[in-house]
């Protein structure tokens, strides 16, 4: 079975641009998730979708989106970018319930 | 609130020797727990996780690692590291809003 892939894996913008960053997850896992890491915040949760519904939230501002499509597969959305959004991006799937989850390789966005 | 800690931000070991990464919860109900690796540029693979049942549980990589609810402690174990484990290990604790919480990452760094 094909794992997690996310696309770009890098990404070069600068300050002000829009970002869309996509995730198809394992065949057959319906929950999508998405990270930001960075070396002075570590691993933080974005948001988490499920059948095409956000399920749940972090604490980042409006300018981070997301959406699901049918076929499970995600985008996330970074507007107005600012220099600290440059970050390694990581994407998760899961079956659907409190599971395990599965990671792509992430997409390295620098914002210039 | 919910939290993660890895108390080790570095530990050097020798190739061969034994290797304990440390990770205390806080976590308010019966906490799902994992353990990551992430080598430099790429995403998270999953050594192990606990849901329930026997507190030990084995790993890929001949890792494994010990669930002590006492001590709000998930310790993560190796009887004998290979210069191939170099990598920095994450430890998470999965919560019932479908998101993973993180621990800051130990990075492991091998002598020969």
């Amino acid at each position: 079975k094909a794992g997690v892939t996310q696309t770009p894996r890098y990404l070069i913008k600068t300050r002000g641009q829009q970002v869309t960053l996509s995730c198809s997850p394992i065949s057959g896992h319906r929950s999508v998730s998405w990270y930001q890491q960075t070396p002075g915040q570590g691993l933080q949760f974005l948001f988490e979708y499920f059948s095409e519904t956000q399920r749940n939230k972090g604490n980042f501002p409006g300018r981070f989106s997301g959406r699901q499509f049918s076929n499970s597969r995600s985008e996330m959305n970074v507007s107005t970018l600012e220099l600290g959004d440059s970050a390694l991006y990581l994407c998760a799937s899961m079956v659907g319930g409190t599971d395990t989850q599965y990671f792509g390789p992430g997409t390295r966005l620098t914002v210039l | 609130a919910q939290s993660v800690t890895q108390p080790d931000i570095h530990i050097t070991v020798s190739e061969g020797a034994s290797l304990e990464l440390r990770c205390n919860y806080s976590y308010g109900a019966t906490p799902y727990l994992f353990w990551y690796v992430q080598s430099p540029g790429q995403g998270l693979q999953l050594l192990l996780k606990y849901f329930s049942g026997d507190t030990l549980v084995q790993g890929i990589k001949g890792f494994e690692a010990e669930f002590k609810r006492s001590q709000s402690s998930f310790n993560l174990r190796k009887p004998s590291v290979h210069w191939s484990d170099a990598a920095e290990y994450f430890c998470a604790v999965g919560d019932y809003n479908y998101q993973l919480i993180w621990g800051a990452g130990t990075k492991l760094i091998i002598k020969p």
